[in-house]
């Protein structure tokens, strides 16, 4: 079957260092997506992607950045983590406008 | 611009009884509207999603949604909840395949 995964589940980090989190699907989806879940603020858009080569800011993407150099996996890295950026990290896919297939999440702590 | 308005942030409900979570959206054009589930330590899962046509739509687990255009609502319901219903629900619009989430809302099923 056809999934979504994110690796690692959990990561502890020490502020200032780089950080990077995989995403690698296996439903062929053009369109893949960061989220940044934190408590009253639901989930907010980090970086898009609507095809190889192509990277797009999204609403909080100060810090962060991505490449898409196949279809299968979008990496999300943290230049230089910081405390502010301790949060759970989903990453999605869609073919379409249609709905988006999540993953399990990454829960990252930056000490 | 759009944005999700969840206008509650913890519901909780006796089991067997009915439930109703509200979104209001903005958005100067047409969007697709979802809702999704996210159960504690996981992923988000798809409950259901408006995309055109009725504007009552029938998703997983006996839930359903009703799609207001003069209201910019897509309330959630269910007659009879069960304990495994406790999770958080997110309400989401698309535009441009990007999602938008509202805040969320914790649904606390107790016996």
């Amino acid at each position: 079957d056809a999934e979504i995964t994110q690796s690692p589940r959990h990561k502890i980090t020490e502020t200032g260092r780089q950080v990077t989190l995989a995403c690698h699907q296996t439903w062929n989806h053009n369109n893949m997506f960061w989220y940044r879940q934190d408590l009253g603020h639901g989930l907010r858009l980090i970086h898009y992607s609507y095809g190889v080569h192509d990277t797009n800011k999204g609403e909080v993407s100060d810090g962060y950045s991505v490449s898409r150099s196949n279809t299968e996996d979008l990496p999300l890295t943290l230049e230089s983590a910081a405390s502010s950026q301790t949060s759970v990290y989903f990453c999605a896919s869609s073919e379409s406008g249609y709905e988006q297939y999540f993953g399990p999440g990454t829960r990252l702590t930056v000490t | 611009a759009q944005s999700v308005t969840q206008l509650d942030s913890q519901v909780p409900v006796f089991e067997e009884a009915p439930v109703e979570l509200r979104c209001n959206y903005s958005s100067s054009v047409s969007v697709y509207l979802f809702w999704y589930v996210q159960y504690p330590n996981q992923g988000l899962q798809l409950l259901l999603k408006y995309l055109s046509g009725s504007t009552l739509v029938k998703g997983i687990n006996g839930f359903e949604a009703e799609f207001n255009k003069s209201q910019t609502s897509f309330h959630l319901r269910k007659p009879s909840v069960h304990i495994s219903d406790t999770a958080e629900y997110f309400c989401a619009v698309s535009l441009d395949y990007k999602l938008s989430f509202g805040a969320g809302t914790t649904v606390t099923v107790r016996a």
